[in-house]
């Protein structure tokens, strides 16, 4: 079965800090990676995706992430964190294999300090 | 142009009542999908719909049922509440089931 492990519950970063937050998955042929981020009380917009090509993907507000596929990862970056980023984060993934839906990690929590 | 809505917003329930969430989305979407989301649990699909007409089961179907009533709507049923479906429901649309998928605010429901 396929499973998306987000490591990190909660992580804490001083504002103007960088900004790593962890995302492994399980499948072995190539998924289809997303990161989304969750605002308090909203819904879930998309920060970046991979589907092939360039490891190293560029989404919105400055974050990035990058695929590694010897370490069955796809990790989100952010050089310098604003206390605006502070949200819910989730990594998800598509097998690829048929018209199902994404499986999600359990999410990360955010919290930037002043 | 809305994107994908849900209503409603809220909703309490007691135990045995049923309901029906409502989804729509504006943007010619091919696939449609329910999730729920619980605290520690991140998203689970309960049911999708790949194009109009059709729909299957995800990882969460019991004590759902799903009718993709045309392509613009998709609605979630509760037959018969029950505590275990207290829960945050969300909508989302893709184009084909490849591309990204766009989320609605979200039904949050509570049963009592």
């Amino acid at each position: 079965a396929q499973s998306v492990t987000q490591p990190d519950i909660h992580i804490t970063v001083s504002e103007g800090a960088s900004l790593e937050l962890r995302c492994n998955y399980s499948y072995g042929a190539t998924p289809y990676l997303f990161w989304y981020v969750q605002s308090p009380g909203q819904g879930l917009q998309l920060l970046l995706k991979y589907f092939s090509g360039d490891t190293l993907v560029q989404g919105i507000k400055g974050f990035e992430a990058e695929f590694k596929r010897s370490q069955s990862s796809f990790n989100l970056r952010k050089p310098s964190v604003h206390w605006s980023d502070a949200a819910e984060y989730f990594c998800a993934h598509h097998s690829g294999g048929g018209a199902d839906g994404l499986t999600f990690g359990k999410g990360t929590h955010l919290i930037i300090q002043p | 142009n809305a994107g994908v809505t849900q209503t409603p917003k809220f909703q309490v329930l007691k135990t045995g009542q049923s309901m029906t969430l409502q989804c729509a989305q504006d943007m010619n979407h091919n696939s449609m999908y329910w999730y729920r989301q619980d605290p520690g649990m991140g998203l689970r699909l309960i049911y999708y719909s790949a194009s109009e007409g059709t729909t299957d089961k995800g990882e969460v179907p019991n004590g759902y049922n799903v009718s993709r009533l045309n392509k613009r709507e998709f609605s979630l049923r509760l037959e018969s509440a029950a505590p275990s479906q207290t829960s945050v429901y969300f909508c989302a649309s893709s184009s084909k089931w490849q591309e990204t998928q766009y989320f609605g605010p979200g039904t949050r429901l509570l049963v009592l």
